[in-house]
């Protein structure tokens, strides 16, 4: 039961490099996000999808792009990375409202921008 | 718009002792409210949840947490700390819907033997 798979766990970019974090469910969930997480200041929601085709942006989505062709992927392209997006980057599904809520996250991926 | 307020970024109590972590939210319609715990080097794993129905909510490893709406409050508590609790916890709010979080600024819990 893999649940929520991140990959690669630890990168490190130059700056203007670009990369795509890889996030994967095997849980049949709709619904997928992206988070990054900074000392003290918890989890911010990056972008978030309520199915495949369909993805809106969270509270800080400048730098960052995403797509949903499957159900099972989500994965957050960073165009040209910069060392603000230092940090430690979380995806998460849910089946919504089916589950009251829970939300499975994966590892984390720590991501350095120099 | 809604928002997480947790007070005290770092809260340290002895072994045994009461843990208390304050959370406080403030949303334009009524919220759903979450737990969740992260061990150092992992995801967050959920503590408990409450949805509707009763306003005491028991999670696992002996946690629970009681939503008051007149306070806006949703505090998470255990009589007694183990060292094992030792974790960054993070409060947080969803719409109706699920389809976002939004997460206080965490609060890790430091416990002396």
């Amino acid at each position: 039961n893999a649940g929520v798979t991140q990959t690669p766990k630890f990168q490190v970019l130059k700056t203007g490099q670009s990369m795509t974090l890889q996030c994967a469910q095997d849980m049949n969930h709709e619904y997928m996000s992206w988070y990054r997480q900074d000392p003290g200041m918890g989890l911010r929601l990056i972008h978030y999808s309520v199915g495949a085709g369909i993805t809106d942006q969270g509270e800080v989505p400048n730098g960052y792009n995403v797509s949903r062709s499957t159900t099972e992927d989500f994965p957050l392209r960073l165009l040209s990375a910069a060392p603000s997006q230092t940090s430690v980057y979380f995806c998460a599904s849910s089946l919504g409202q089916g589950s009251l809520g829970e939300a499975f996250f994966g590892q984390g991926t720590r991501l350095t921008v120099v | 718009a809604q928002s997480v307020t947790q007070l005290g970024s770092h809260v340290s109590v002895s072994e045994g002792a009461l843990v208390l972590l304050r959370c406080n939210y403030s949303s334009s319609v009524p919220p759903y409210l979450f737990w969740y715990v992260q061990y150092p080097n992992q995801g967050l794993q959920l503590l408990l949840k409450y949805t509707t129905g009763a306003t005491l909510v028991k999670g696992i490893n002996g946690f629970e947490a009681e939503f008051k709406k007149s306070e806006t409050s949703f505090h998470l508590t255990k009589p007694s700390a183990h060292m094992s609790d030792a974790a960054e916890y993070f409060c947080a709010v969803s719409p109706y819907n699920f389809n976002k979080f939004y997460f206080g600024s965490g609060t890790k819990l430091n416990v002396k033997p």
